[in-house]
């Protein structure tokens, strides 16, 4: 049971980058899938939740510029991130989400994928 | 909005009792979970919905939640345990997630 991540790089500001989260031991269709980011040396920011539906939420920081899509016959995640800005910059983190009664948590985690955003 | 509070730093000696503490308004209302994230690792979910524990997460650390404030406690500090802990919740009204801003705990 894991997630492996891929996609990550260097990018221009107002540029376009595709973050993939492969999962492996369960399926996409069954499962809620956040994503979660960590600036350099800061702490960790949620971005976003894509439920089993398909239908996702987004932080307000990345709403109307980053969307979530899903290859359910690969079990694949993806983070499509637009109109990048150097703020963007950070470790992105897939993670499946877990719901409970109290509240939904991260219980299993990528190993993250670094993005920079520079001119 | 919601905000979660911690405390940027915690020291304690090895064998001794680290308390992290997180508030929020009203957060007992809430179900807290925390992790625990090493130096160049992702986060570890160590305790959900208050006071569980994961499967593979040792009993001596352990979470509490009432009034204003939710405590992760770590008994018996080991060298091991030398990380930066978050608190989180989730708004199910708002659907997202919440981060508290970190505690690096370092042992002496």
């Amino acid at each position: 049971v894991q997630l492996v991540q891929s996609g990550g790089g260097s990018i221009q500001p107002g540029g376009s980058l595709r973050l993939s989260c492969a999962i492996s031991g369960f399926t996409v269709t069954s499962n809620y899938f956040g994503w979660v980011r960590q600036p350099p040396g800061k702490g960790l920011e949620w971005v976003s939740v894509t439920y089993s539906d398909g239908s996702s939420y987004y932080a307000e920081s990345v709403k109307g510029r980053f969307s979530v899509s899903r290859d359910t016959s690969k079990d694949l995640v993806f983070l499509q991130m637009n109109s990048l800005r150097a703020e963007d910059t950070a470790v992105y983190y897939c993670a499946r989400v877990a719901a409970g009664p109290s509240g939904s948590r991260f219980d299993l985690w990528g190993q993250g994928a670094l993005v920079t955003v520079s001119s | 909005s919601y905000v979660l509070t911690q405390a940027p730093s915690v020291s304690v000696a090895p064998g001794q009792t680290a308390r992290i503490t997180c508030g929020g308004n009203r957060i007992g209302d809430k179900g807290v979970h925390w992790y625990q994230q090493k130096a160049g690792q992702a986060p570890l979910l160590i305790i959900y919905e208050d006071d569980d524990r994961p499967s593979g997460i040792p009993e001596r650390i352990s979470g509490s939640n009432s009034g204003d404030t939710a405590t992760l406690t770590i008994s018996r500090v080991e060298a091991g345990d030398e990380a930066d802990y978050y608190c989180q919740v989730w708004d199910g009204n708002s659907y997202f997630a919440l981060f508290g801003g970190g505690t690096k705990l370092t042992v002496l």
